[in-house]
Formats: structure tokens, C-alpha cells, sequence
């Protein structure tokens, strides 16, 4: 299974809402719901942010939500703020029993 | 609290051995899949591998099939990785997490550092 495609970079200004898509195939995001993100700052341990995509784990912000369409799943995070730097990264379950992870998106607060 | 932490990492010449080890703490171990993940320098993230609760289950990546082995200890609360035939593109921080809910990946570990030089 190849990465699933996300776009390499996306920014917006504080308090905008941005939307992060995860492009992948039949293979995994178009046949499960088993699709999370996570949350990167460089230098520290990634985040659980989505899981079974759109469900948000105790703690994280209803700023991030999640959504899924065919074979893309998409992040959308509202009410942009400067901790919101980061990269982020999806990930699906495979038809093959494997998991896969996005290319990653680094997210800009301009 | 859930805790995992790795270690094991280090410097190995191409085509030697390592291998890595995560304990587990703060939640009943045999009762989840842990994953290995990798981040090599400047890319991003690369599952690995995982193995089911019991350690029946395991799969792997293509980039690491027939060279890496993922193994617990469920006595001990502790995951390993065996890895082998190391080449530069092995050349990452490895993460260790815990599986939960819909394949996500909610506890990981602050990453061993693996360098496959000569």
C-alpha cells in the first residue's frame, strides 16, 4: 500500500478554519472507517487527534473534526491558533491487514 | 498512567543487527495490539509493524518483511522488535504505541534512535 496523499503544506490566519485531505484507495480509506490523525509537533511524541474518523479521544479540542468521502478523509480544524503549528498525519487500516500513514501536512499559522 | 517507553536504539553498521524494546505501564498490556513506527530524518511517518494482544497476530511492512521480527512478553509488559539485514534506509527514530479503538494509535513513546551507518 502506497503512503495516502495529503498536501505537503496548508496555513491560514488565527481563527480561520483550514481543512487537511487524505487521499487514499479502495484498499483502505475507501473501505474502512478505521481512519485517524495525529498531531505532530517536531521534536515530540505524535498525538491521537481523530480516530474511526471523526471521533475525538477525551481531551482534544471540538476545534478538530474529522470527515470521509469515498476515498478521502479529510481534517478540518476551526478557530485556527498559533499551537496549532504543527504537522499532522492521517493514517487508515488496509484490506491487507496493515496500516498506513499519510505524507503529512505541515500546517502553518500565518 | 499509560505509559510506553523504548529503548535499544543506537549506531549499527549496515547489514548488522538490533534490537529495540518498549515497556508498558499503567494499563493491562495483554490486552492490546502494539504497533511499531518509524519517522526517518526529514520524512514522515512509516508503520512498521504490529502484533495482537496475545502475540499470534503480527504483520509487517513490505520495506521491512523477512528482516524485522515483532515479539511480547506479556509477563513482562514489554514489545520488541528484532531487526536484522540493517540498511541506511533503516536509519529512524522508532516509535513504540499502544492500539486502540479503530486502528488508532492512542500512547506512544518518545522514540528510540536508530542510525545505520558505516
Amino acid at each position: 500500500h502506497s503512503a495516502l496523499t495529503q498536501p505537503a503544506s496548508v496555513s491560514g490566519s488565527p481563527g480561520q478554519s483550514i481543512t487537511i485531505s487524505c487521499t487514499g484507495a479502495s484498499s483502505d480509506v475507501g473501505t474502512y472507517n478505521f481512519v485517524s490523525w495525529y498531531q505532530h509537533h517536531p521534536g515530540k511524541v505524535p498525538k491521537l487527534i481523530i480516530y474511526e474518523v471523526s471521533d475525538r479521544p477525551s481531551g482534544i479540542s471540538n476545534r478538530f473534526s474529522g470527515s470521509k468521502s469515498g476515498n478521502t478523509a479529510s481534517l478540518t480544524i476551526s478557530g485556527l491558533q498559533a499551537e496549532d503549528e504543527a504537522d499532522y498525519y492521517c493514517s487508515s487500516y488496509t484490506t491487507s491487514g496493515t496500516y498506513v500513514f499519510g505524507t503529512g501536512t505541515r500546517v502553518t499559522v500565518l | 498512567q499509560v505509559k510506553v517507553v523504548e529503548s535499544g536504539g543506537g549506531l549499527v553498521k549496515p547489514r548488522g543487527s538490533l534490537r529495540l524494546s518498549c515497556a508498558a505501564s499503567g494499563f493491562t498490556f495483554s490486552d492490546y495490539s502494539m504497533i511499531w513506527i518509524r519517522q526517518a530524518p526529514g520524512k514522515g511517518l512509516e508503520w512498521v509493524s504490529h502484533i495482537g494482544g496475545s502475540g499470534g497476530a503480527t504483520n509487517y511492512a513490505d520495506s521491512v518483511k523477512g528482516r524485522f521480527s515483532i515479539s511480547r512478553d506479556n509477563a513482562k509488559n514489554s514489545l520488541y522488535l528484532q531487526m536484522n539485514s540493517l540498511t541506511d534506509e533503516d536509519t529512524a527514530v522508532y516509535y513504540c504505541a499502544r492500539g486502540w479503538r479503530g486502528g488508532a494509535f492512542d500512547y506512544w513513546g518518545q522514540g528510540t534512535p536508530v542510525t545505520v551507518s558505516s
